[in-house]
């Protein structure tokens, strides 16, 4: 069955900073892997995939994210966060090509000025 | 591109009350999918669809909820009878075979 972990429940950075949001991952197949934001009273906006390819994948709102295999990771990077990052951040997982998304609990990331 | 249209953004109704969600795909996916967002659960898949056939309705909570997708173009969530347990923001989110899902801006739904 597949799986996703988001282990931190809120991230705080400091504006300027660099920021990571982290999620590892458990599928049987090929991995397929996706990043969204959700601001408050809103829906789930698509922020990147990770198919095949570049390790590095890049993205929306200059996020990027790294896909590691062997400790079957996928984290949310930006060199420089913004307040305007501040949102809820997940990671989703889909086992091969089709079929549902599996999404983790979610990561509050809070930029303060 | 309108996106994912759900109606009602807002539906406030008493117990025992149907409720009905309705969405709209992006036109040309051909995947629609349900999902519930709640501050205990989390985001939970309730069913999908591939091509207007549900594939996969094992997160659908009770006998209470169906959901119907009659064309390409419109799927609802039904509700009946309502509980308070119910009260959540229910997404709708369409997607092609491989891509990614777009999400509409949820319906929140609140029985009291």
């Amino acid at each position: 069955a597949q799986s996703v972990a988001q282990p931190e429940d809120q991230v705080n950075v400091a504006e300027g900073n660099p920021l990571t949001v982290k999620c590892t991952y458990s599928v049987s197949g090929n991995p397929y892997l996706f990043w969204y934001v959700q601001y408050p009273n809103r829906g789930l906006q698509f922020l990147l995939k990770y198919i095949t390819g570049d390790n590095l994948v890049k993205g929306s709102y200059g996020f990027e994210a790294e896909f590691n295999k062997s400790q079957t990771s996928f984290h949310l990077k930006k060199p420089s966060a913004l307040v305007s990052d501040s949102a809820l951040y997940f990671c989703a997982v889909r086992d091969g090509s089709q079929g549902n998304l599996i999404f983790g609990k979610g990561t509050k990331l809070s930029v303060k000025p | 591109d309108a996106g994912v249209i759900q109606s009602p953004r807002h539906e406030v109704t008493e117990m025992g009350q149907e409720v009905t969600l309705r969405c709209k795909p992006i036109s040309g996916h051909n995947s629609l999918f349900w999902y519930r967002q709640t501050m205990m659960r989390g985001l939970e898949l309730l069913i999908y669809f591939n091509n207007n056939v549900p594939i996969d309705d094992s997160g659908m909570p009770e006998d209470r909820f169906s959901a119907k997708m009659p064309n390409a173009s419109f799927s609802t969530l039904k509700i009946q009878p309502s509980e308070p347990r119910d009260s959540a923001v229910y997404f709708c989110a369409s997607s092609r075979v491989d891509g990614e899902l777009f999400f509409g801006e949820g319906s929140r739904l609140t029985v009291l």
